[in-house]
């Protein structure tokens, strides 16, 4: 099983719907998360780090559940423009480190 | 403005061939990263470092290996090249408190070894 997991999609959705995706982790331990966004043949961008309490930027919106170990992106009024690859990553502390584990992605188009 | 920079951006190379991917950071974070990605492929970890003259491997196996003589520069190299090394290589760089520091990355280097 892989310690992050993700819907590969890809989600296709009109212009304006909200969108929401799950991510799961099997590290009970892992201490913080985050969502990356990826365009196509480009770098992740760290898109939002994701508290326990939930937060907000603007159109997005990240929660945690640590007792069932999912991680959620949820994505209101979509825009072209977020059609992109969006990252689930995990910092575990193992041995004294932290190590990131990012998720395969998973792939959104919003259509016009 | 990036602060995190990779050369070349893209490189077309012949087999056996010794190359050296650069990646440079403006930032002063200690961490740094390397991660292999294949089109539409998961990132994999392939060196990291903690500070200079730190190294380690990381989950995927890689011939390449990689310095940390400064603090800012952490270039990755390949004896000989192959076509199996053909993919995407991203640098990345983190503070020093990496627990809730997110990591920023540089816009990659695309390899092709023909």
């Amino acid at each position: 099983r892989k310690e992050v997991e993700q819907d590969p999609g890809p989600f296709n959705v009109p212009e304006g719907a909200t969108v929401a995706f799950n991510c799961t982790y099997s590290n009970s331990a892992s201490q913080s998360f985050f969502w990356y966004r990826q365009d196509c043949r480009k770098e992740p961008k760290l898109l939002m780090s994701v508290y326990s309490s939930g937060n907000e930027d603007g159109r997005f919106t990240a929660q945690l559940n640590r007792a069932s170990q999912y991680i959620s992106l949820l994505i209101r009024d979509s825009k072209l423009s977020d059609s992109a690859t969006y990252l689930c990553v995990v910092n575990n502390h193992t041995s004294g480190t932290y190590k990131y584990i990012f998720g395969t992605g998973t792939r959104l188009k919003v259509l016009a | 403005e990036a602060d995190i920079y990779q050369t070349p951006r893209y490189l077309v190379i012949g087999t056996g061939k010794k190359i050296t991917l650069e990646c440079s950071q403006t930032m002063g974070h200690d961490k740094m990263y390397w991660y292999q990605q294949d089109p539409g492929m998961e990132l994999h970890l392939i060196h990291y470092s903690y500070g200079v003259n730190s190294t380690e491997k990381g989950d995927l196996s890689s011939e390449s290996t990689v310095s940390r003589i400064r603090t800012e520069h952490f270039p990755l190299t390949l004896e000989s090249a192959r076509p199996s090394h053909t993919s995407q290589y991203l640098c990345a760089s983190s503070e020093r408190t990496g627990q809730k520091a997110g990591y920023t990355f540089g816009s990659g280097t695309r390899l092709t070894v023909v």
